[in-house]
This record gives structure tokens, sequence and C-alpha cells, in this order.
């Protein structure tokens, strides 16, 4: 089934380390998102891309940075986790980032910080 | 920033009931759509709307763009127990003359009793 695959589905990690989660969809959408969904904030962009190649910041890009080699992955990157980063992360795509066709997104990674 | 206030934060209902939910913005949007999310998963759009005064259904969702332009609703009929779930408004305007942003509102929890 087409859609957008995240991995890890779940993750613990201790504080300062580097994690990447990853993101990969296969319906050759040109933009891709990361959000993070917080209990009484909703779900807010981190960064964005529109194409392979280039990428934008969102709402709350502090300490994360993304890379888009390719249409397919869109990986995300926490350099040195720290608690506040404890959130449900969504990856996104739609098919332009310059249209307003709908974002679709896949089932999440919960990652906690300790 | 452009905020959405979405309403009620949550419902209880019984089955077979109907159900209203809206949001509301002191912007103006492009496009409104309406995602659900049960546990554990990621948003699934159910309904794009396009146009002012739009009104579109999906089975028993109906959904309606504002004449405004700055609001739009959402009305379940004949409520099932799996249309428990939270169910997010989502606001998408292209943002200086580049990407369209997309703005969450802050999602209403519907649960229903059988």
């Amino acid at each position: 089934i087409a859609g957008i695959t995240q991995a890890p589905t779940s993750q613990i990690l201790a504080a300062g380390r580097r994690m990447t989660l990853r993101c990969t969809q296969d319906m050759r959408h040109n933009a891709m998102y990361w959000y993070r969904q917080d209990l009484g904030l909703g779900l807010r962009l981190i960064h964005y891309s529109n194409t392979a190649g280039t990428t934008g910041k969102g709402e709350v890009p502090d300490g994360y940075s993304v890379s888009r080699a390719n249409t397919d992955d869109f990986p995300l990157t926490l350099a040195s986790a720290v608690p506040s980063q404890t959130s449900v992360y969504f990856c996104a795509s739609s098919e332009h980032g310059y249209s307003n066709q709908p974002q679709h997104f896949g089932d999440g990674t919960r990652l906690s910080i300790l | 920033g452009q905020q959405l206030n979405q309403s009620p934060q949550s419902m209880f209902i019984q089955e077979g009931e109907d159900v209203s939910m809206n949001c509301t913005s002191s912007s103006i949007f492009n496009t409104w759509l309406w995602y659900k999310q049960d546990p554990g998963e990621g948003p699934v759009l159910l309904i794009a709307l396009y146009k002012a005064g739009e009104l579109t259904s999906n089975g028993r969702l109906t959904a309606q763009f504002g004449i405004t332009r700055k609001d739009s609703f959402l009305n379940i009929s004949a409520s099932i127990p799996s249309d428990v779930g939270i169910y997010f408004c989502a606001g998408q305007l292209r943002s200086g003359g580049s990407n369209y942003k997309l703005t969450f509102g802050k999602g209403t929890l519907l649960t229903v009793n059988p």
C-alpha cells in the first residue's frame, strides 16, 4: 500500500545522544514535512522540503536538522537530544509545496528523552 | 502567526447521534482540511475544501468552507463507535509567496458511547 513509512515507531533516548528519525514515501511527492505533536499545542511544523536538495525551517526548527538527498527520503536528526524534545513526530508529504494539495501523514515516531 | 480556534475541545455522545464541530480563524485560508487521528496513528485526511462556500460529503461526513474563508465546520451523521478519535481542522494559505503553510486546530476529541 502506497504511503509514508516512519521508523522507529518509538524510542527512548538518553539526553545528549544523537538520533535520526527516518521517513520514506513512495508516492513520488515533491514536498515533505516534519511535525511534532504535543498535548495542548497541536501539530507544529519543524522543517520542510519542497524538492530534493532543498529544505526550509518551520515554526520550531531549533535543535533539529533535515536533509533531502532524494525524493523519497526525509530524515530528521536531533544532534544532541534534550528532554523538551520528548514528543510524537510525524512525517508528511504532499504533491507539491507550492500547491494547495493536502498533506498526508505517516503513523509517527514516539520519542522519549530521559 | 495564524491561529485556529477549534470547538468543542471534546464531545461525549451516544451512538446514532449527529455531531458538529467547527473551526474559526481571524485570517483567511485558501483551503480547509479535516483530518481524523486514531490512537497511535497519524492524522488521516477526511475531507478537503478548496472554494469558499463549498459543501462536500464523504459518507456520513459533511464539511463546509465558510463564505468568509475564515471558518469551516464538520458534521458527522448517525455516529458509530468507530468514529471515536481526534478530529483536526487545518487551514492552508500560501505563505510569503512560497510554500502553502498548514495551520492546525488543537483538535476535538470525540467519544461515542455504544
